[in-house]
């Protein structure tokens, strides 16, 4: 069974441009979360989504946005790039909210240049 | 509100060596805490878990833990350290049975010398 699957793995973007992250969970599970992980620090949680709907958002601002599809994979959007965007984003899936069964992905290695 | 502190940045030993990296932790409910590990250029693998059972968890890799509430401690050890542990280790706390996200610490990275 495929775990959860992140493209791309490694992605370079100018300053002011946008970019948009995929997230595939595994099969059967129903939510996905997504957090930022800056160099030299411990992931930060960005979003939550489970049945298509927004169930829990960090401190970011509003140039994070992100969705969930019918099949259950999601999309992270990242409007304006500044250059403390550059990060390793990580998908993590789980069954559902309040399940402690998250499995992560292997991340997408943004640098904003 | 919920936070974790990792004691040590870096921590290193020798192989075949004991293995401890301190975590403390703060919540202002029960918490459920994890230890997860990550190795260069790859994603978060979970090493064990305490969700409000046992409070000697035993994870993979011969990893296990101990959860102590009067020191809001949750240290990760392992009697014997092997060349492949050499990782960044994150300690992670979130409320038990409630739908809040994961919260990190800052990782420790440990080194394991030949």
């Amino acid at each position: 069974d495929a775990g959860v699957t992140q493209s791309p793995t490694h992605l370079i973007k100018t300053r002011g441009q946008h970019v948009t992250l995929r997230c595939s969970p595994i099969s059967g599970h129903k939510s996905v979360s997504w957090y930022q992980q800056v160099l030299g620090q411990g992931p930060q949680f960005i979003f939550q989504y489970y049945e298509k709907e927004e169930r829990g958002r960090g401190n970011f601002p509003d140039r994070f946005s992100a969705r969930q599809f019918p099949n259950y994979s999601s999309e992270l959007n990242v409007n304006a790039l500044l250059l403390g965007d550059s990060a390793l984003y990580l998908c993590a899936s789980s069954l559902g909210p309040g399940d402690y069964g998250y499995t992560f992905g292997s991340g997408t290695r943004l640098t904003v240049v | 509100a919920q936070s974790v502190t990792q004691l040590d940045s870096h921590v290193s030993v020798s192989e075949g060596t004991p293995v401890l990296l301190r975590c403390n932790y703060s919540s202002s409910y029960s918490p459920s805490l994890f230890w997860y590990v990550q190795h260069p250029n790859k994603g978060l693998q979970l090493l064990l878990k305490y969700t409000s059972a046992a409070t000697l968890v035993k994870g993979i890799n011969g990893f296990e833990a101990e959860f102590k509430k009067s020191e809001t401690s949750f240290h990760l050890t392992k009697p014997s350290a092997h060349m492949s542990d050499a990782a960044e280790y994150f300690c992670v706390v979130t409320r038990f049975s409630g739908n809040t996200p994961l919260v990190f610490g800052k990782g420790t990275r440990l080194s394991v010398i030949a």
